[in-house]
């Protein structure tokens, strides 16, 4: 099975500062049709989590383009240009390219600094 | 509008059985595909399985394998999840969510969870 590493674990920002989180798959994940199946959950406190990005860098419906998605074969990113207060929460990427099972990353908290 | 609503969890013993159910509203819920995910207190989301939108396959995480069954009930617009020899470690929101990919899973709505204790 694929394993996800997320790093850092925490991330304290101050708000209108950027932020960066990095994921990291055991096994490239390029599929066999030529994409990446890479995306990207905020979980905001109490709430159910809600997907920002899939296929590595399109963003979902709504998501405002201050976030951002990069990256390819094991290395992915994820990144808020000015991070403002209602993106502190907890981030994941899955992976669904070697699924199943599908894999989530261990979580990285966005936090106030 | 798309809602998933959880419902039938508890607390539970270990050893014993539960079976959360799912009831969707707002769209045709024999078109898509659903999982369980699930996230222990204060630990990440962990997938549990998924059903075929015509139910034709199952999988499982090999945490929940031959212990879970994951049902779909067409005609009621419910997804189910059967727990069996549940275990201290299955604790945790069990969220219900419809995936809309075709080759991959793409999780575009979530229920609000039920949560899960076992505990003697």
């Amino acid at each position: 099975d694929v394993v996800m590493t997320q790093s850092p674990l925490s991330l304290p920002v101050t708000p209108g500062q950027p932020a960066s989180i990095s994921c990291r798959s055991s096994q490239s994940l390029v599929h066999s049709d030529g994409n990446i199946y890479l995306s990207w959950f905020q979980q905001r406190p109490g709430q159910s989590p809600r997907r920002l990005i899939y296929e590595v860098s399109k963003r979902d419906s709504g998501v405002p383009d201050r976030f951002s998605g990069s990256g390819s074969g094991t290395d992915f990113t994820l990144k808020i240009s000015r991070v403002e207060a209602e993106d502190f929460g907890v981030y994941y990427c899955m992976e669904g390219t070697h699924w199943p099972p599908l894999t989530f990353g261990g979580g990285t908290k966005v936090e106030i600094k | 509008q798309v809602q998933l609503v959880e419902s039938g969890g508890g607390v539970v013993q270990p050893g014993r059985s539960l079976r959360v159910s799912c009831v969707t509203s707002g769209y045709t819920f024999s078109r898509y595909g659903m999982h369980w995910v699930r996230q222990a207190p204060g630990k990440g989301l962990e997938w549990v399985a998924v059903i075929w939108f015509d139910g034709s396959r199952k999988y499982y995480a090999d945490s929940v394998k031959g212990r879970f069954i994951i049902s779909r009930d067409d005609s009621k617009n419910t997804l189910y999840l059967q727990m069996s020899s549940l275990r201290v470690e299955d604790t945790g929101v069990y969220y219900c969510v419809r995936d809309r990919g075709v080759v991959s899973p793409e999780f575009d709505y979530w229920g609000q969870g039920t949560l899960v204790t076992v505990s003697s």
